[in-house]
């Protein structure tokens, strides 16, 4: 079946590091690649999301690319605020299905 | 523009009873989905929605869970006899419908506590 692999966190940072976080997956066909944020108190948000492969997701200052050939979709982010702070999911939805697959979540506490 | 909303945010309820969560969703989203959050761990898919009808039903643990959906909008999700395992978070999220890939936008979910 399909499956999601990410880094466990927690991950800690100081204010302008570089934060990368990794995600694997397992999948049949060609899925769509997600990452989505859980901010401390909100909902879970779309953050970004690459549709095929060599694809790359951008948006608040991160990054993902669609790797097709290491079946991975890394977030990465060059300078990191204390407002990053959140949980991070990555997930997949397979071509043919409708449901999201997540990975188990990443915490990220960055500190001024 | 109302978001995704849930119903209650937070229910605490004892073990054997039974609990009902809603889930409204953006309107004219025809696809509705329910997963679950436990503490610690990653998001499950319970059910997805397209319409009134339940094409997936693969997440659904056991017969215990049952949901609903009337009118192509309101989602019910019922747990019968409530066990402490059923203690999460759980999330409705809609999209339009028309393609797999689009975005799921989330509900701020039900944290339910089974004593």
């Amino acid at each position: 079946g399909n499956s999601v692999t990410q880094m466990e966190g927690p991950v800690t940072l100081s204010e302008e590091a570089f934060l990368t976080i990794n995600c694997t997956y397992t999948a049949t066909g060609y899925p769509s690649l997600f990452w989505y944020v859980q901010y401390p108190g909100e909902g879970l948000q779309l953050l970004l999301k690459a549709t095929k492969a060599d694809d790359k997701g951008s948006n608040k200052g991160f990054e993902a690319t669609y790797r097709k050939e290491t079946t991975s979709f890394h977030l990465e982010k060059g300078s990191v605020q204390v407002s990053d702070s959140a949980v991070y999911f990555c997930a997949l939805i397979w071509a043919a299905g409708n449901k999201l697959t997540f990975g188990g979540g990443t915490r990220v506490l960055v500190k001024p | 523009g109302a978001g995704v909303s849930q119903s209650p945010s937070n229910k605490v309820t004892e073990k054997g009873k039974d609990v009902e969560l809603r889930c409204d969703p953006i309107s004219g989203h025809t696809a509705l989905y329910w997963y679950r959050q436990r503490l610690g761990q990653g998001l499950e898919f319970l059910i997805y929605f397209q319409g009134n009808s339940a094409p997936d039903k693969s997440g659904l643990p056991s017969d215990r869970f049952s949901a609903e959906r009337t009118g192509e909008s309101v989602s019910t999700l019922t747990i019968q006899r409530t066990q402490q395992e059923d203690s999460a978070v759980y999330l409705c999220a809609s999209n339009p419908g028309y393609s797999s890939y689009n975005e799921q936008f989330f509900g701020p979910g039900t944290r339910l506590t089974v004593l």
